[in-house]
């Protein structure tokens, strides 16, 4: 199973931009990176998702490196609604179907401060 | 609206009885997932679905059971051999087909609490 490493923690101050790093070193060619979060005792929320170039929406952008072994979500302008749990998932592929399992790390706990 | 419905939000259940916990989706998505999340904790699997009639065991399927009679629907049944049940349980929904880029939704959770 391809799985990823994040920091248990990160603080980020309000307005500023948010960088939350990822490591998925066993990644293989077909899985994508996702990325979700999870604001206290809700279901988590889709961000974004990337295979290789970089993307961006209306919520964040995601910086894949070159060799996809890590990525950096970035929350540009950073308000206190954004302190949620933030998940990078790795899509696990089973057998030949294509919608494989989902599986969680710890993810990184991000506190937006005034 | 299209989406994934849990319920009950918040359940409570005597210890040595089994309960079921809901889960239905209208966005017709083939795979289904269920999670359990113990507070400060990641999410971790119990059961998914891939397909009607099938499922396979995830990271921690002992003491639970599913079943897949219908493509909306998949409930989990928490039994009494389920030593630590009291915990915030997800379900997920993903569409199959296509590539490999299609987004997981989930549910608001369900609560069980084990008194």
């Amino acid at each position: 199973d391809a799985k990823t490493t994040q920091p248990p923690s990160m603080d980020c101050a309000e307005g500023r931009a948010a960088n939350l790093p990822c490591n998925h070193s066993t990644i293989s060619g077909n899985e994508y990176v996702y990325w979700y979060r999870q604001i206290h005792s809700q279901g988590p929320q889709y961000i974004i998702h990337g295979l290789k170039n970089n993307e961006t929406n209306e919520m964040a952008s995601l910086i894949i490196t070159e060799d996809r072994k890590s990525s950096t979500l970035i929350l540009p302008h950073a308000t206190l609604r954004d302190t949620a749990v933030y998940y990078c998932i790795v899509r696990d592929l089973h057998g030949s179907s294509n919608t494989g399992k989902l599986i969680f790390g710890q993810g990184t706990t991000l506190q937006v401060k005034p | 609206d299209g989406g994934i419905t849990q319920s009950p939000k918040y359940l409570f259940r005597k210890e040595g009885q089994n309960v079921t916990l809901s889960c239905e989706q209208n966005l017709n998505h083939d795979a289904m997932y269920w999670y359990r999340q113990d507070p400060g904790q990641g999410l971790r699997l119990i059961y998914y679905s891939q397909i009607v009639n099938d499922f396979q065991k995830g990271d921690i399927a002992e003491g639970y059971s599913v079943s897949r009679e219908k493509k909306e629907s998949f409930p989990l049944t928490v039994t009494s051999a389920q030593k630590n049940p009291t915990a915030f349980y997800l379900c997920a929904s993903i569409r199959r087909g296509g590539a490999f880029n299609t987004e997981a939704f989930f549910g608001q959770g369900t609560r069980l609490t084990v008194v």
